[in-house]
């Protein structure tokens, strides 16, 4: 069964820290992992990483795959209140995404 | 503009009720996912098609059915059989890499049982 599990669940610091989410996955078939930043209603797309694009880089935000452990990370710089979402990592597999469960990230001020 | 439109935005619904959530899609999409999602949760796939007439079940299909009649619509039909089916919804499309490059999604629809 397609798994993806994400880590921490919730996490909350203060403005201005460097926070890193976590993605590991056992899917058959993979072909993308991306990573989405939900506020409060329809997901948004922040990164999209395959095999042949393990590193993504835009403004504070910065991703990578590592394909040998299965496993991706989501790194924010200098955090804004505005970064506060739930962000979930989904892997593309044969025909679907698979999610994870999310990691609820508060930013306090 | 193309995009992916569910409504309602909030829905009530009676014990033993059954009630229908819409999603339509002006994307020129092949494929139709609908996912459900509980507070501080993933997404969970409930159905998927990807075409016309045909669809699949996700991990929790059970108390849910759909249909795939024309390619823009794909409506979620939420039974009495479902035991808890307050939860947040979402409608979302993909074109022909399949789930490859991401989803659209639609904006939800909250659905509680009162």
């Amino acid at each position: 069964e397609d798994k993806v599990v994400q880590s921490p669940l919730s996490l909350v610091v203060h403005e201005g820290d460097t926070v890193t989410l976590n993605c590991s996955y056992e899917v058959t078939n993979f072909r993308s992992l991306l990573w989405y930043k939900q506020e409060k209603k329809a997901p948004t797309f922040l990164f999209m990483l395959t095999s042949s694009g393990i590193e993504k880089k835009s403004g504070r935000l910065s991703s990578i795959l590592d394909k040998k452990e299965l496993s991706s990370i989501l790194n924010i710089t200098a955090t804004q209140t505005g970064d506060s979402a739930i962000y979930l990592c989904a892997v593309g597999g044969a025909q679907k995404l698979v999610f994870g469960q999310g990691t609820r990230l508060t930013i306090n001020p | 503009d193309g995009g992916i439109t569910q409504s309602p935005k909030y829905l009530f619904r009676k014990e033993g009720q059954n009630v229908t959530l819409s999603c339509e899609q002006n994307l020129n999409h092949d494929a139709m996912y609908w996912y459900r999602q509980d507070p501080g949760q993933g997404l969970r796939l409930i159905y998927y098609s990807q075409i016309v007439n045909d669809f699949q079940k996700g991990d929790i299909a059970e108390g849910y059915s759909v249909s795939r009649e024309k390619k823009e619509s794909f409506p979620l039909t939420v039974t009495s059989a479902q035991k808890n089916p307050t939860a947040f919804y979402l409608c979302a499309s993909t074109g022909p890499t399949g789930g490859l490059y991401g989803y659209t999604f639609g904006s939800g629809t909250r659905l509680t049982v009162v």
